[in-house]
Order: C-alpha cells, then structure tokens, then sequence
C-alpha cells in the first residue's frame, strides 16, 4: 500500500549529539513536510521541500537541517544547536500541482525524540 | 499571516449525540482550502473534510460535515452521531496558496466521547 513511513519510531538523543529522522514514500508526491508537535499544541512546521534539491524553511528551522536527494527521502537532522528537542515529529507528503488543491496532506505515524 | 484559532481546548459529548468543534481563521487571501485531522492517542493524523473557499455547498463526508460561513471567517466541524472511537485530538488547519502549498494549524480541541 501507498504511504509514508517514518522511522524510528522512538528516538533517544544525547547531549550534543545529532539524530536524523527518516522519512521515506511512495505515494510520488513532490512536496515533503517536517512539522514538529509539542504535548497538547498543534503542528508547526520545520522545514519544507517542493521538489528534489530544494527546501524552504519553515517557522521553527532553528536547530534543524534537511535534505532532499531523492523525491521519496526528506529525512531530518536534529542537531545539537536546538536545545530542546524532545518533541513529535510528523512528516507529511502532498502533490504540488494546484490542479489538485483540495488534495490533503498525508502524515507518517511520527517519531517521538526525547533527550536521556 | 493567516490564522487558525480552536477557542474550545477540551470538549465532552454522550455517544450517539452530535457534536461542533468550532473553527475560526484570519486570512487576506480569497483562494485558500480549510482541512479537519483527526489525531487519536497513537499519534497519526487523519484526513476527514475538505472546504474550499470558492464552494457553494458545505463539505460532507459520511458522518462529518462543515459548516462553513465564509462572512463569518469560520469553518465548524460537526461531527453526527458521536462514537467512543471519536475521541481524539481534531485539529483545523488552512492551506497557503503559493510556493510550498503549506498548511497553518490550530491549537486543537480534545474531545472525549462518553458511554
């Protein structure tokens, strides 16, 4: 079946250490999405990319970097310049084209990042 | 910048019953989507309905529907015949027109169905 997948699904983080978070689909959608869920808050988006070689930042980039080598891969590092990063962790897919605007974004099952 | 606001933090509803969790955005723009997630305890995010800002009718999909009044810049999700499997976190976001198609959210409202 089409989705994304995500992985791990939990992830423990030392002190000034970087994680990468994977997300991987095969839905061929162009655009990617990282957002990050705080307890009780909704989603905010890190980082975003339209099509391979090319990202855009979101409104909480800081701390965080992104590639986009592949058009199924957007995985996210977490690095040891954000200071607080236990957190949800959502990636999401969508088409680009507007000729399907009313087309929602697809969410993984997310990682939860906590800090040891 | 657009917004989306979820005045209704926690909601309670008997099973069977029907049930609003309201919706409110600000937004400059003429052209733009409304989406309704759904987010159980496991954590993924769950597509319902759709509304677009050009629709005449509001969006329905089985036991959930919009009630869209565009004057009033609010997008309530209604939800029929309440089941213990709807709660969960719901979630209203807007869609950005432009560059990265990206979607702004609300806080969320909880809701907690009871038997």
């Amino acid at each position: 079946d089409g989705g994304i997948t995500q992985s791990p699904k939990y992830l423990f983080r030392k002190e000034g250490q970087n994680v990468t978070l994977s997300c991987e689909q095969n839905l061929n959608h162009d655009a990617m999405y990282w957002y990050r869920q705080d307890p009780g808050q909704g989603l905010r988006l890190i980082y975003y990319s339209q099509i391979v070689n090319d990202f855009q930042k979101g409104d909480i980039a800081e701390g965080y970097s992104v590639s986009r080598e592949k058009k199924e891969s957007f995985p996210l590092t977490v690095t040891s310049a954000q200071k607080n990063p236990t957190a949800f962790y959502l990636c999401a897919s969508s088409m680009r084209d507007t000729r399907y605007s009313n087309q929602p974004q697809h969410f993984g099952d997310g990682t939860r990042l906590s800090i040891l | 910048a657009q917004k989306i606001t979820q005045t209704q933090p926690g909601m309670f509803v008997q099973e069977k019953e029907a049930v609003t969790l309201d919706c409110t955005y600000d937004t400059s723009d003429q052209s733009y989507g409304l989406f309704w997630y759904k987010q159980p305890s496991s954590g993924e995010m769950i597509f319902l309905i759709y509304q677009g800002s050009y629709d005449e009718q509001n969006a329905t999909e089985g036991r959930y529907s919009l009630n869209f009044q565009k004057a009033r810049k609010s997008a309530n999700l209604v939800i029929s015949a309440s089941q213990l499997g709807d709660s969960a976190m719901y979630f209203c976001a807007m869609r950005e027109w432009g560059y990265g198609n990206k979607l702004v959210f609300g806080a969320g409202t909880i809701l907690r169905v009871k038997s």
